[in-house]
């Protein structure tokens, strides 16, 4: 059975750092283009990051340059290392599969507050 | 960045109703629009794809219809599980914008 795992949410601090996992089983991982995708609060879905089965990734304005995504498919891990965190960046973080998006993990809450 | 448009913002219908919700892009994105239906709590899921492709598993009172910049998804007779909040979402230049979302209440 094909599922997405992501781990890593929590609290941080406005200007801190965090590092969301997302592992990947029931389905040939390295085949398939990779995105995160969060949700604020009561507010809809945007679109963060995405990297290809070949590794080309990229970003949504609002993230470039303080968020970088990566993947390592000898562990079926999607990883997103995002910096520079501050309260507009709080929000549940899904892992998804494919594109268009046609499996999403749980998610991942991420709260930056002081 | 291309911008997507949902209207309406919020639907009130009851279980039999036929409803349509719209998405129109800011510029064409040829038919490379999802639908997607997300429940409180919940993961959203794909319903559509390439406009108007089903996707496995999702009931055929669900479909979609456009291209270019007008976009629809129509349900022909809405069943309980149904009321949720629906999002399109184009995939045909980064970045992947979403709309805004309908909700779909019960009246």
């Amino acid at each position: 059975e094909e599922q997405l795992l992501e781990s890593g949410g929590g609290l941080v601090q406005p200007g801190g750092s965090l590092r969301l996992s997302c592992a990947a089983s029931g389905f040939t991982f390295r085949s398939f283009t990779m995105s995160w995708v969060r949700q604020a609060p009561g507010k809809g879905l945007e679109w963060v990051s995405g990297i290809s089965s070949g590794g080309s990734s990229t970003y949504a304005d609002s993230v470039k340059g303080r968020f970088f995504i990566s993947r390592d498919n000898s562990n079926n891990t999607l990883h997103l290392q995002m910096d520079s965190l501050t309260a507009e960046d709080t929000a549940i973080y899904y892992c998804a599969r494919g594109l268009p998006l046609g499996y999403w993990g749980q998610g991942a809450l991420v709260t930056v507050s002081s | 960045d291309i911008q997507m448009t949902q209207s309406p913002s919020t639907l009130s219908a009851s279980v039999g109703d036929r409803v349509t919700i719209t998405c129109r892009a800011s510029q064409s994105i040829s038919s490379w629009l999802a639908w997607y239906q997300q429940k409180p709590g919940k993961a959203p899921k794909l319903l559509i794809y390439k406009a108007s492709t089903l996707n496995s598993g999702v009931p055929s009172r669900f479909s979609g219809s456009g291209s270019g910049t007008e976009f629809t998804l129509t349900i022909s007779s809405l069943q309980p599980d149904n009321f949720a909040t629906y999002y399109c979402q184009q995939y045909n230049s980064f970045p992947y914008t979403f709309g805004q979302g309908t909700k779909l209440e019960i009246k």
